[in-house]
């Protein structure tokens, strides 16, 4: 069935160095994908997003990369902080899914070691 | 904070009880969402509203019941549930449903069922 799911569940990297979080998903319709940050007690906050007619975005710090020929999606975060400690989530939607709502993968956990 | 507010922060209730769950936007969108978030699953879509209509019920059993007056508040109506129904409960909310809309999350409801 369709999913969206992530490589890994536990990340953990040094502070400074680069992180990258990987997610697959099976829905080749997707349009739109998104990831959130979600910090212990909050809810997930949106970082970055991208359109199935782009392969790459930049923001502060983040990048998302989409390869859709093998259906991936990373997102990058530059000079990992302690701040970025977090669960990540990707989620992704399309036309085509009969849903209009987002549908998420179970998270990676990215633990900044200072 | 993400202009979406949400009440109580934390609920305790047994299974006989009845209780309700707030959501307000303060972003002037259109579509609001109810979500729920269990430990190690990835977060799980119940109910979609836009301009107040329900568009999705993602099979939710009739244990809950959703309510949106106006375009700025839902609730989330809780009657006879049971233990496995303890989860953090997320409320978003976008410009509208469609692909490619960016869903801000309030910081969720953590409930208990006893």
């Amino acid at each position: 069935g369709e999913s969206v799911g992530l490589h890994l569940p536990t990340l953990s990297v040094q502070e400074g160095d680069n992180s990258i979080i990987n997610c697959a998903y099976s829905n080749s319709a997707s349009d739109y994908f998104i990831w959130y940050k979600q910090e212990s007690g909050k809810g997930p906050q949106f970082i970055i997003d991208i359109r199935s007619n782009m392969d790459k975005r930049q923001g502060q710090r983040v990048t998302v990369l989409l390869n859709k020929t093998v259906k991936h999606l990373s997102l990058q975060i530059a000079a990992t902080q302690p701040g970025d400690s977090a669960v990540y989530f990707c989620a992704e939607n399309g036309e085509d899914t009969g849903r209009r709502a987002l549908t998420f993968g179970s998270g990676t956990r990215l633990q900044v070691q200072p | 904070e993400t202009g979406v507010t949400q009440t109580p922060r934390h609920l305790v209730m047994g299974m006989t009880n009845k209780k309700s769950l707030k959501c307000e936007q303060h972003l002037g969108h259109n579509a609001m969402y109810w979500y729920k978030q269990s430990a190690k699953k990835p977060l799980e879509l119940m109910f979609v509203y836009n301009f107040k209509e329900q568009t999705e019920n993602n099979s939710v059993p009739s244990r809950f019941s959703p309510e949106c007056p106006n375009s700025s508040h839902l609730f989330l109506h809780l009657h006879t549930l049971q233990p496995e129904d303890s989860a953090l409960y997320l409320c978003a909310s976008s410009q509208a449903s469609g692909v490619g809309e960016t869903q801000y999350f309030g910081p969720g409801t953590r409930l208990l069922v006893l």
